[in-house]
């Protein structure tokens, strides 16, 4: 079976400094993999997904994850954090062969002026 | 447009009122789904439908009964609510792996 663990509940960093979000995956197959932001009080928004071409993938308001088949990873990262980016964000794995979704237990990013 | 679009986006309620909430999403998806997101923000998948037919079916129980009258609608019917429904429902419908999520329908039960 598939799954994500979100190694940390809560990131706290300052507007400018980079953003690491770790995610790790545990998959039999070939995994399909994601990531969402949920801002306070809205619905979830993708920001990137791996679906097994570039092992780097680049998202919306310049995240971006690399795909890490020896670590099992798959971590988010952004060079520079901006106030806007504090958000809730979901690693999600897809269930392989449906488009079952399974999320992480989320990761909250502050961000410090 | 809203792509994914649910109603009400707030629904209070005494505990034992069976209530609904609507889904529609204009996206031309055949697969939709309900998730369930507690206190703690956990989402976890309830159920899944494709073209209007039952895929997935976690377990939840059966007071919650989801109902697609065509493959652009899928609603969600509680009966007899209790304390411990009190969530944030999200709809969303996919394609290709990539789902869309509506805005999410704060049910709070009193």
């Amino acid at each position: 079976a598939q799954s994500v663990t979100q190694l940390d509940s809560h990131v706290s960093v300052s507007e400018g400094t980079p953003v690491l979000l770790r995610c790790n995956y545990s998959s039999s197959y070939s995994p399909s993999l994601f990531w969402y932001v949920q801002h306070p009080n809205k619905g979830l928004q993708l920001l990137l997904k791996y679906t097994s071409a570039a092992t780097l993938v680049k998202g919306i308001n310049g995240f971006e994850a690399e795909f890490k088949k020896s670590e099992t990873s798959f971590h988010l990262t952004k060079p520079s954090a901006h106030m806007s980016d504090a958000a809730e964000y979901f690693c999600v794995v897809s269930q392989h062969n449906t488009d079952k979704l399974i999320f992480g237990t989320g990761t909250r990013l502050q961000v410090f002026p | 447009d809203t792509a994914v679009s649910q109603t009400p986006k707030y629904l209070v309620t005494q505990m034992g009122n069976d209530k609904s909430i609507k889904c529609e999403q204009n996206l031309g998806h055949d697969t939709m789904y309900w998730y369930k997101q507690d206190s703690k923000k956990f989402l976890k998948i309830m159920f899944s439908y494709n073209n209007k037919e039952l895929i997935i079916n976690e377990t939840v129980p059966n007071r919650f009964s989801p109902k697609s009258p065509d493959k652009a609608h899928l609603n969600l019917h509680i009966n007899s609510l209790e304390l411990g429904d009190s969530a944030v429902y999200f709809c969303a419908s996919s394609a290709e792996g990539e789902a869309f999520f509506g805005q999410g329908t704060r049910l709070t039960v009193v």
